[in-house]
């Protein structure tokens, strides 16, 4: 079945980085772009951007534009998402998602990353 | 803050019915497809409706989606018949903003079961 999976928990310092893997299977990797989304505890959903799969073209929200890169590995049918120079509101659980027509149609199960000196 | 609003809470009696609410403007909903997503407390949220009414497989006839008036309007609404228990979970809105170049979500709103 279609199934995304994440890397595990991660606990940083501020200023640090973070990166996060996201592996697909149960699909054709390439025919279906990526997205990421966040949730800080206690807040609503945030998309942070996706990538095509296809062409690695990127669109980044605004509010972590020059912090983030996404990334995808084709041969191991990885998505990954990098965070630098964190933030103690970074501290989020981070979602990658399949975008398919007009909605995210797959998650993966989450990846907490705590921001913490 | 979004700019899509929805109530912060609904609820109603188990078998009744619960509206939620979604209104933007026209750089958002006016202009673009909406969906719904549920996040049940501790999982990862789960798509429910997509392009403003459409269910993918496996998601009841019990939940629904529209939006207002004309093809432009500015506001969905995703309604939950014979409500469950199983039902008590976050449900947000969400679109793409042509201003913004963004996916926005909505702020969530939250459904209890009395």
């Amino acid at each position: 079945q279609v199934q995304l999976v994440q890397s595990g928990v991660e606990m940083k310092k501020p200023g640090a980085s973070v990166k996060v893997s996201c592996k697909a299977s149960g699909y054709t990797f390439t025919t279906f772009g990526i997205t990421w989304v966040r949730q800080a505890p206690g807040q609503g959903l945030e998309w942070m951007g996706g990538i095509s799969t296809y062409n690695g073209n990127t669109n980044y929200a605004q509010r972590v534009q020059g912090r983030v890169t996404m990334t995808t590995d084709t041969s191991t049918r990885t998505a990954y998402m990098e965070l630098r120079d964190l933030k103690f509101d970074d501290t989020a659980v981070y979602y990658c998602a399949r975008e398919n027509v007009d909605g995210f149609d797959t998650w993966g199960q989450g990846t907490v990353v705590t921001v913490s000196s | 803050q979004s700019v899509l609003t929805q109530p912060p809470s609904v609820s109603a009696a188990p078998g009744q019915r619960v509206t939620i609410s979604c209104s933007g403007s026209s750089s958002n909903i006016g202009s673009n497809f909406v969906s719904w997503y549920q996040r049940l407390p501790g999982t990862a949220p789960k798509l429910l409706i997509y392009e403003n009414n459409q269910r993918p497989s496996g998601i009841p006839d019990r939940f629904s989606g529209s939006k207002s008036g004309s093809k432009s309007g500015t506001s969905a609404t995703l309604d939950i018949t014979g409500l469950q228990t199983g039902d008590e979970a976050d449900y947000y809105c969400a679109t793409w903003d042509n201003r913004l170049s963004a996916y926005v979500f909505g702020p969530g709103t939250k459904v209890t079961a009395l």
